[in-house]
């Protein structure tokens, strides 16, 4: 199985700020790479598709970067409705895996 | 846009076997170019695969729950399930669906999710 870890679990900021997060996968995986927001009691969303697309409807201010087994998102100038908690995901072989998870709040 | 609906019980007792159904709509899984999906959300947990299934009938498990999974698929109406058997309250987690696309290869959109509970 492909082991992807974010970094860091969890994170304060504040509003404007710019933030990233990162997430490294144990074996390249191309650009297979996707990250979704989760926002507490509701289902994951899509963000950034194949590391660095972004998906219809996001704000620009998130962006992805990363090829092999390091990638990146980041938010450019925080919103209160971005703190939340963030997956990667990663599509290149089954099992499909995730993400731990890492934990925006606000400082 | 299409979306998903998971329905089912909410309570299971242990050793006995979950089943959770999910309804498709604006979208006929016959049209091919997706794997329906579960994931399941431990409480204050991640996310974990737990396998997919094709229109006809093709699947892929997680081998770490493939010895209890099944999922099938009716095209009939429009749906898709899972059976997971011999629960224990491990298996107590927020079940998702959700289209996985071929060759797109993400997750989108989810189904609302629904919590199911392992308990006597």
């Amino acid at each position: 199985d492909i082991q992807m870890t974010q970094s860091p679990s969890s994170l304060s900021a504040s509003v404007g700020d710019r933030v990233t997060i990162t997430c490294r996968a144990s074996q390249s995986i191309s650009s297979y790479l996707n990250w979704y927001q989760q926002k507490p009691g509701k289902a994951p969303n899509l963000l950034i598709y194949a590391a660095s697309s972004l998906q219809s409807g996001v704000p620009s201010r998130f962006s992805g970067s990363g090829s092999g087994t390091d990638f990146t998102l980041s938010i450019s100038s925080l919103q209160p409705e971005d703190f939340a908690t963030y997956y990667c995901q990663q599509s290149h072989s089954t099992p499909i895996t995730f993400g731990q998870g890492t934990r925006l709040e606000i400082k | 846009q299409v979306q998903l609906q998971e329905s089912g019980p909410g309570l299971v007792k242990p050793s006995q076997t979950l089943s959770l159904t999910c309804t498709v709509s604006g979208g006929s899984i016959s049209s091919g170019g997706y794997y329906w999906s579960w994931i399941r959300q431990h409480p204050g947990k991640g996310l974990e695969w737990i396998g997919y299934i094709y229109y006809s009938g093709s699947t892929y498990y997680n081998p770490s729950l493939k010895s209890r999974v099944t999922l099938s698929v009716d095209t009939s109406k429009n749906q898709f399930s899972l059976k997971l058997s011999s629960v224990t309250a491990a298996d107590t987690a927020v079940y998702y669906c959700a289209p996985y696309g071929d060759p797109s290869n993400w997750f989108d959109p989810w189904g609302q999710g629904t919590l199911v509970t392992v308990s006597s």
